[in-house]
């Protein structure tokens, strides 16, 4: 069965305090693993796909990496508008996406 | 945006009653999924479409029934809603195979 877990579970930084969140997942035959921020009261937004183990990939202050076992989400210097939370999710061989819970960000000024 | 309209947003009714929830998407993509949102659970796929008249069960599927007679609409029914279904539900998109899902702004469900 396909796992993920993210942790922390929530996060608290000061604007320009760079962090990183965890994604560590189970899966049988990774066809994809997925990062996506939602914003109160809105649905996910997509923000990147990853295949392969080594792969990055950058947008803004967001930058996404992925080893066979887990990926992070480093966030360089945040601002107040980077708070959100961030959800994880795996593709695996059946097709389906197995959700994270999420790691909810607050960035103070 | 993703070109999806869920509706309605906010709906609040009783244990028992029939409620019908609705996705329409402009994007004619063939894959859409129903999700439910709950706090420390995550998203948790209901049921979903690969097209027209074509759907298949997900993870927490019970109590709950689907229909596609339009590449744009996915209907989710619940028959006789229990107020362990009181969730936020989000409607996903996929174009193809490779492809991430793409969402909507969900519907809070509220059932007294």
């Amino acid at each position: 069965e396909d796992q993920v877990t993210q942790s922390p579970e929530a996060l608290r930084l000061q604007e320009g305090e760079s962090s990183s969140l965890n994604c560590s997942y189970t899966v049988s035959g990774l066809r994809g693993l997925f990062w996506y921020r939602q914003d109160p009261g809105k649905g996910p937004e997509f923000l990147f796909t990853l295949y392969s183990a080594g792969e990055e990939k950058e947008k803004e202050r967001l930058k996404a990496t992925l080893t066979k076992k887990e990926s992070f989400l480093h966030i360089t210097a945040p601002k107040p508008e980077d708070s959100a939370t961030y959800l994880c999710a795996v593709r695996g061989s059946w097709g389906k996406l197995q959700f994270g819970a999420g790691t909810q960000v607050v960035v103070t000024p | 945006d993703a070109g999806i309209t869920q509706s309605p947003r906010h709906k609040v009714t009783e244990t028992g009653t029939p409620v019908t929830l609705r996705c329409h998407q402009t994007e004619n993509h063939r894959y859409m999924y129903w999700y439910r949102q709950d706090p420390g659970h995550g998203l948790r796929l209901i049921h979903y479409s690969y097209g027209v008249k074509d759907t298949d069960k997900g993870e927490v599927s019970d109590g709950y029934s689907v229909s596609r007679s339009k590449t744009e609409d996915f209907l989710l029914t619940l028959e006789s809603a229990t107020s362990s279904q009181t969730s936020v539900y989000f409607c996903a998109i996929r174009q193809g195979a490779s492809q991430p899902q793409h969402f909507g702004d969900g519907t809070r469900l509220s059932i007294l």
